[in-house]
């Protein structure tokens, strides 16, 4: 099973500010994605992060706002730029690996903006 | 798109009876369903996946059951405990043409009492 670090755990931001989460994975995988959880709601898939390529926006997400970056197979950024209140929310970057096609997700980044 | 419903209130059940979880969907039936759990402050952590040509699959104190006609899936923790206290995801397929991506729905937050 994948083991992913993801860091940092939580930060409070200034409005207008960006935040950079860093997500390290034990093992080389071919798709990392990111995703976003609201309060009281579902985990809502943000991008798939593909090494060597740029990274799939799902609807309602751009790369302006939420750029990442993947500049190997263990590893990938995901950065939320120009935060505002809206953008107070759990992120998570995970990987798919192994039978049943499980996702692995890191220990989530608690954002908070001010 | 799928639609993925899961109960928003609160299960609470005292230790060592079954708990019961639902999981709806509308739309297309999906190749397979997952089932996740996830405490506070953590990433969801994989527990069962049961594909459509399965009726009922077991891990230990888990049972899941998926009925593609009632497109409906049901997750049972038999003699529960506290310790089974968090919170319950289905995922599916988002796409039918099989993409593997997972939508997870909202969860089930399922409250054990001793």
């Amino acid at each position: 099973s994948a083991v992913i670090s993801q860091k940092p755990s939580r930060d409070i931001c200034q409005r207008g500010t960006s935040l950079t989460i860093q997500c390290q994975v034990d093992s080389q995988v071919t798709m990392m994605f990111w995703y976003r959880q609201q309060p009281g709601q579902s985990l809502t898939l943000i991008a798939t992060a593909n090494q060597g390529s740029e990274a799939t926006y799902e609807s309602g997400f751009v790369i302006d706002k939420f750029p990442i970056s993947r500049p190997n197979l263990t590893f990938s950024t995901l950065t939320v730029s120009n935060m505002s209140p809206e953008d107070s929310s759990i992120y998570l970057c995970s990987v798919q690996q192994g039978a049943d096609e499980k996702l692995f997700f890191g220990s989530g980044t608690q954002l908070s903006v001010l | 798109s799928q639609k993925i419903e899961q109960n928003s209130e609160a299960l609470n059940i005292q230790e060592g009876k079954t708990a019961t979880l639902t999981c709806n969907y509308t739309n297309y039936s999906p190749a397979y369903l997952q089932w996740y759990r996830q405490d506070p402050g953590r990433g969801p952590v994989f527990l069962l996946l049961i594909r459509e040509n399965e009726k009922e699959k077991r891990k230990e104190r888990l049972k899941v059951t998926f009925d593609t006609t009632l497109k409906q899936s049901l997750f049972h923790i038999t003699a529960s405990q506290p310790a089974d206290s968090a919170t319950y995801l289905c995922a599916l397929p988002r796409g039918a043409g099989g993409s593997y991506i997972p939508t997870f729905g909202r969860g089930t937050s399922l409250i054990v009492h001793p």
